[in-house]
């Protein structure tokens, strides 16, 4: 089975970096994916990794490890749009395989 | 951007009912998949569909569900008999093909089992 660890939630400033992380225990492991889900919303495809090394796509980046099982998810220039769950995602093959969700990370943006 | 289209947005029904749960994945993509949420908790997976039959299913995909892509445009999910556990909000999600890790869900359809 896959299980993954990330934080409940994390406070941050508008304008700032914020960092979040994942860790992930699998059976077999293909590839990281972040989604962005606001509240109501569906998930959003942010970044996805399936090689060691940082992804960057606009203020967003997303790093993993393969040697530690850990991931994160960068966010930079923090907007108060940007309030919203993350989760990060593992998926054990390629093709039809589905994804398992970390319980995502409750971003809140203070002004 | 293209879209994954689900109907209804809101369904209620009665435990013991059968439900179908519509959705229209994007025109050229090859994967589709069920996912559910319940209210406050992850995104868990339920099946996937390749090639016009299911690729791999989870435990939470017991006897009760199935899935079909009737016409080669919409892909269903069926529940036969809900059970008031079965309430939760249930997207479709589809994908243009192997190698391309980029899943579109669509807006989801909110199941209440009474």
């Amino acid at each position: 089975g896959q299980s993954l660890e990330q934080p409940s939630e994390v406070t941050a400033v508008e304008g700032a970096i914020v960092q979040i992380n994942c860790t992930y225990q699998t059976s077999g492991f293909y590839g990281l994916s972040w989604y962005q889900q606001h509240d109501g919303g569906a998930p959003t495809f942010l970044s996805y990794n399936a090689l060691d090394g940082l992804e960057e796509t606009g203020r967003f980046s997303s790093f993993l490890s393969r040697s530690d099982s850990y991931g994160y998810l960068l966010l930079q220039e923090l907007q108060m749009k940007d309030s919203a769950s993350y989760f990060c995602a593992a998926q054990s093959g390629g093709g039809a395989d589905g994804l398992t969700f970390g319980k995502g990370t409750h971003l809140i943006i203070q002004p | 951007e293209p879209e994954v289209t689900q109907t209804p947005s809101h369904q209620v029904t009665q435990m013991g009912q059968e439900v179908i749960l519509r959705c229209v994945p994007i025109s050229n993509h090859l994967y589709f998949y069920w996912y559910r949420q319940i209210l406050g908790q992850k995104v868990e997976f339920l099946v996937s569909f390749y090639n016009n039959e299911i690729s791999e299913k989870s435990e939470i995909f017991d006897d009760q569900f199935s899935v079909e892509r009737p016409d080669g445009s919409n892909f269903t999910l069926k529940i036969r008999s809900t059970k008031l556990e079965d309430s939760a909000m249930y997207f479709c999600a589809s994908k243009l093909d192997r190698g391309n890790e980029k899943l579109f869900f669509g807006s989801g359809t909110q199941l209440s089992v009474l």
